[in-house]
């Protein structure tokens, strides 16, 4: 069955970075686009970031423009996001989710990961 | 941006059918998706393209879309229902997500 584990969540430092993890499994993992989904604390969801399946296109929400970057191995099935400049508004939840469609994306989350937890925090 | 509207919160006796409501400006034109999610919880996808349901969910969810609003429909309530529901759309190139509904199970 589908796994998406997340790793690499923690405390930081307002104005510093973080880099997370995304190892997937149970499926074709170069075959699908995948994004990042976050939820501050008892907050909505908000979209982050997606890739395509080939890594050819990325987006990002507004909030994260500039400075987070999506990434992907498809070799070691595995996703990432390079957090920087980070503030305190982006403490959240961060999950991973696979797109519902292969290739480009139909831009609908059908599996989730557990999520890490970001803190950012002097 | 595009914005989609939800209440804060709903109830439903056990047993009866709840109502969750997703509103934006000529939703009906987009496709809209479902999630629940129970406390400390990643969310579980629901509902997908208007009125699709995953493998393994119950017949007993179900969604439409038209005009102005979006709407996922649990029939007879169990208090496992009892979640946040937040509606999803895509809009010329990003994700929008609702605020979220609080249903309880009364």
């Amino acid at each position: 069955q589908v796994q998406l584990v997340e790793s690499g969540g923690g405390v930081v430092q307002p104005g510093r970075s973080l880099r997370l993890s995304c190892a997937a499994s149970g499926f074709k993992f170069n075959s699908y686009a995948m994004h990042w989904v976050r939820q501050a604390p008892g907050k909505a969801l908000e979209w982050v970031a997606v890739i395509w399946f080939n890594g050819s296109n990325v987006d990002y929400g507004d909030s994260v423009k500039g400075r987070f970057t999506i990434s992907r191995d498809n070799s070691k099935n595995t996703l990432f996001l390079q957090m920087n400049s980070l503030r305190a508004e982006d403490t959240a939840v961060y999950y991973c989710a696979r797109d519902g469609f292969g290739g480009s994306g139909s831009y609908y989350f059908t599996h989730w990961g557990q999520g890490t937890l970001v803190t950012v925090s002097s | 941006s595009y914005e989609l509207t939800q209440t804060l919160s709903a109830s439903v006796a056990l047993g009866q059918t709840a109502t969750v409501t997703c509103g934006g400006d000529n939703i009906g034109s987009k496709k809209v998706h479902w999630y629940q999610q129970k406390p400390g919880q990643a969310p579980v996808m629901v509902i997908y393209r208007d009125t699709n349901r995953p493998s393994g969910i119950p017949e007993r969810f179900s969604g439409s879309n038209s005009g102005n609003t979006a709407t996922l429909t649990i029939s007879r309530a169990q208090a496992g229902d009892e979640a946040d529901y937040y509606c999803q759309v895509w809009d010329v190139k990003t994700v929008v997500f609702g605020g979220g509904t609080k249903l309880t199970v009364l």
